[in-house]
C-alpha cells in the first residue's frame, strides 16, 4: 500500500487560509471515514488535530477544518499563524494488511 | 492528561533484537487498541504494529511483518514491542499511539494520543 499523496510543500502569510490535500488509493479513502491529521514541530510527537475527516479534539483551534471528497482529503488552515509552521499528516485505515496508510507530509512554512 | 511514556531504544548491530516498552498511565489502558508508529530520520510516518483492546489480535506493516512482535500488558499497563533481526532500515524513532476509541473489536481506529518516542539506531 503506497503512502498517500500530500504537497511536499505549502506556504502563506500570516492571516491567509491554505489548504493541504491527501489523495490516496481507492482503498486508503473511498468509503472510508476515519480519516485523521496530526501535527508535527520539529524534534516533537505528532499532535492530533483532525480526527473523523472534520472533527476537532476538544483545545484544538477552530481555525484548522477538514473535508474529503472522493479520493482526497483536505485540511485547511484559516487566519495562519507563525506557530501554525510545522510538518502536517494525514492517515487513513485501508482494507488492505497495511492497516494504517500515512500520507507523505507537508512541511508548511508561513512567510 | 493521557500520558504515554516509550523506553529500550538504543544503538544496535544488524541482525540483532532490541524490545521496545511503552508505559501508559491517565486511561483505561485495557480498553483501548494500540500501535506502534515509526519515523526514520527526517521522514515521513509509518504505522508498523496494531494490538487489539484485549490483546487478541494484532497486525503488522509488511516491512516488519516476522520479524517484530507486538504484545501487550493490561494488568500493567505496558504496551511492547520485540524487534528481531533489526535492519539498518528500521532505525527510527519509535512512538507508541493509543486509539481514540473504546473497546473496538474491528481493526483499526482513529489514533489520538502519541507518546514522546524512543530512538532506535542499528548500525555496524
Amino acid at each position: 500500500q503506497s503512502a498517500l499523496t500530500q504537497p511536499a510543500s505549502v506556504s502563506g502569510s500570516p492571516g491567509q487560509s491554505i489548504t493541504i490535500s491527501c489523495t490516496g488509493v481507492s482503498s486508503a479513502l473511498n468509503g472510508y471515514n476515519s480519516v485523521s491529521w496530526f501535527q508535527q514541530h520539529p524534534d516533537k510527537a505528532p499532535n492530533l488535530i483532525i480526527y473523523d475527516v472534520g472533527h476537532r479534539p476538544s483545545g484544538i483551534s477552530d481555525r484548522f477544518s477538514g473535508s474529503k471528497s472522493g479520493y482526497t482529503a483536505s485540511l485547511t488552515i484559516s487566519g495562519l499563524q507563525a506557530e501554525d509552521e510545522a510538518d502536517y499528516y494525514c492517515v487513513s485505515s485501508t482494507t488492505s494488511e497495511t492497516l494504517y496508510v500515512f500520507g507523505s507530509g507537508t512541511r508548511v512554512t508561513v512567510l | 492528561q493521557v500520558q504515554l511514556v516509550e523506553s529500550g531504544g538504543g544503538v544496535v548491530q544488524p541482525g540483532t533484537s532490541l524490545r521496545l516498552s511503552c508505559a501508559a498511565s491517565r486511561f483505561t489502558f485495557s480498553d483501548h487498541a494500540m500501535n506502534w508508529v515509526r519515523q526514520p530520520p527526517g521522514k515521513g510516518l509509518e504505522w508498523v504494529a496494531f494490538i487489539r483492546y484485549d490483546g487478541n489480535y494484532h497486525v503488522y506493516g509488511d516491512s516488519v511483518r516476522g520479524r517484530f512482535t507486538i504484545s501487550r500488558d493490561n494488568f500493567k499497563s505496558t504496551l511492547s514491542l520485540h524487534m528481531n533481526s533489526l535492519r539498518t532500515e528500521d532505525t527510527a524513532v519509535y512512538y507508541c499511539v493509543k486509539v481514540r476509541l473504546s473497546k473496538l473489536r474491528s481493526p483499526g481506529g482513529d489514533m489520538d494520543v502519541w507518546g514522546r518516542g524512543t530512538t532506535v539506531t542499528v548500525s555496524s
